[in-house]
């Protein structure tokens, strides 16, 4: 099973909203990520966990609170966003020996108004 | 940082046609990898190559491991409709876990 999943699937909030991502995985990755993607361009590292504890956070704002309750989970709680915000918001996860082949969930579609 | 140049951006094809598309860069990576991005959803790993040289393939997907490191092309024979969508390269640094993502190339297939 290689399924990275992600809810909710589309997401609309106020500035002033709290809200959060979530994102599992059942295959044993010990690695996990976040991504930003605005249209048409790459997925951007945001965070990533490693065996659950922070290891790279790409200077995100702190709007963007990432955390790992445990290896199979990942939050993104999200708080006075920004228009610019709005994005597809992707988790992915890998194995340490293979830490780049990455598998990302299917997104969360993002809209801040 | 480090950066990738993908190319082409966009190609138009008739179905059955052959694709090729590359990305190069001015760094080493030691890990390459293909993704493809269907509209809406997040990209799916198509394939990994982990030696300079390698050559590997995933049914009608060809996609090889440069010499120098610094580059790697992906050929699809025989293209169909559902090949539609955005390929992206990625390669793998020499330490950490980060990917550096090429901008993309936007594959459309005419029936």
């Amino acid at each position: 099973d290689t399924e990275v999943t992600q809810t909710p699937k589309h997401l609309v909030m106020g500035m002033t909203n709290k809200k959060s991502l979530k994102c599992e995985q059942h295959m044993g990755h010990r690695a996990m990520y976040w991504y930003k993607q605005k249209a048409k361009k790459p997925p951007e590292l945001m965070f990533v966990y490693s065996y659950e504890k922070l290891s790279i956070n790409e200077s995100v704002p702190s709007r963007f609170s990432p955390e790992c309750p445990n290896s199979s989970l990942l939050n993104l709680h999200l708080h006075a966003l920004q228009p610019e915000d709005s994005a597809l918001y992707l988790c992915a996860s890998s194995q340490g020996d293979r830490k780049y082949e990455q598998y990302f969930g299917p997104g969360t579609r993002l809209t801040v108004t | 940082g480090q950066q990738l140049n993908q190319s082409p951006q966009s190609m138009f094809i008739q179905e059955g046609e052959d694709v090729s598309m590359n990305c190069t860069s001015s760094s080493i990576f030691n890990t390459w990898l293909w993704y493809k991005q269907d509209p809406g959803e997040g990209p799916v790993l198509l394939i990994a190559l982990y030696k300079a040289g390698e050559l590997t393939s995933n049914g009608r997907l060809t996609a090889q491991f440069g010499i120098t490191r610094k580059d790697s092309f992906l050929n699809i024979s025989a293209s169909i409709p559902s090949d539609v969508g955005i390929y992206f390269c990625a390669g793998g640094e020499t330490s950490g876990s980060r990917l550096t993502f090429g901008e993309g190339t936007q594959l459309t297939v005419n029936p």
